[in-house]
């Protein structure tokens, strides 16, 4: 069974600031892995996604993350925040295997806020 | 850009009642996904639905709920008899394949169970 932590709940961070938001996995086969992002009142939009290959991937809205196996970690990072990106951010992963691959675990989510 | 539709945003229903939640996935999309967030918690997998018949489900997908294609468009959550923890935000979702593409959701439905 796979299962997502994402250690910070919520993340104030001013405008122009670097932040990062964290995301563990644990599974026992190989995964995919995804970051969401939920707008106020909108549903989950994909930011980014890392399947095979580099394990830096970047995404929309000036989002990149990193794969690190051996940490089992998917670290979400934006040198530069503005207002706009205040939200709320989801890391997911699935099996990349046989079988539920398209069944998403979801983190609990973390908040940004970004103030001026 | 397509899009995946629920309808409605928000429904308010009595305990005991059932329910219908509808989404139109996106059109050449060939899996769709029921997932919800109960608030404050996690976005939950619920059910997904392949080729007009349930590919997996979770143990929150008991027989109260059920899903249904009726037509070529629509994609219809079913709950017979709604129990206040029901109460959460529906999301529906849709993919063109089940290997390594990402779902695109909708907005959800935000049901209310009183």
């Amino acid at each position: 069974a796979q299962s997502v932590t994402q250690l910070d709940s919520q993340v104030p961070v001013f405008e122009e600031a670097p932040v990062e938001l964290r995301c563990n996995y644990s599974s026992s086969v190989s995964v995919y892995l995804f970051w969401y992002v939920q707008y106020p009142n909108q549903g989950l939009q994909l930011l980014l996604k890392y399947l095979s290959g580099s394990t830096l991937v970047k995404g929309i809205n000036g989002f990149e993350a990193e794969f690190n196996k051996s940490q089992t970690s998917f670290h979400l990072r934006k040198p530069s925040v503005h207002i706009s990106d205040t939200a709320e951010y989801f890391c997911a992963v699935s099996d990349s295997g046989g079988g539920s691959q398209g069944n998403l675990i979801f983190g609990k989510g973390t908040k940004l806020s970004v103030k001026p | 850009e397509p899009e995946v539709t629920q309808t409605p945003s928000h429904q308010v229903t009595q305990m005991g009642q059932e329910v219908i939640l509808r989404c139109v996935p996106i059109s050449n999309h060939l899996y769709f996904y029921w997932y919800r967030q109960i608030l404050g918690q996690k976005v939950e997998f619920l059910v997904s639905f392949y080729n007009n018949e349930i590919s997996e489900k979770s143990e929150i997908f008991d027989d109260q709920f059920s899903v249904e294609r009726p037509d070529g468009s629509n994609f219809t959550l079913k709950i017979r008899s709604t129990k206040l923890e029901d109460s959460a935000m529906y999301f529906c979702a849709s993919s063109e394949l089940q290997v390594g593409v990402p779902l695109h959701f909708g907005n959800g439905t935000r049901l209310t169970v009183t």
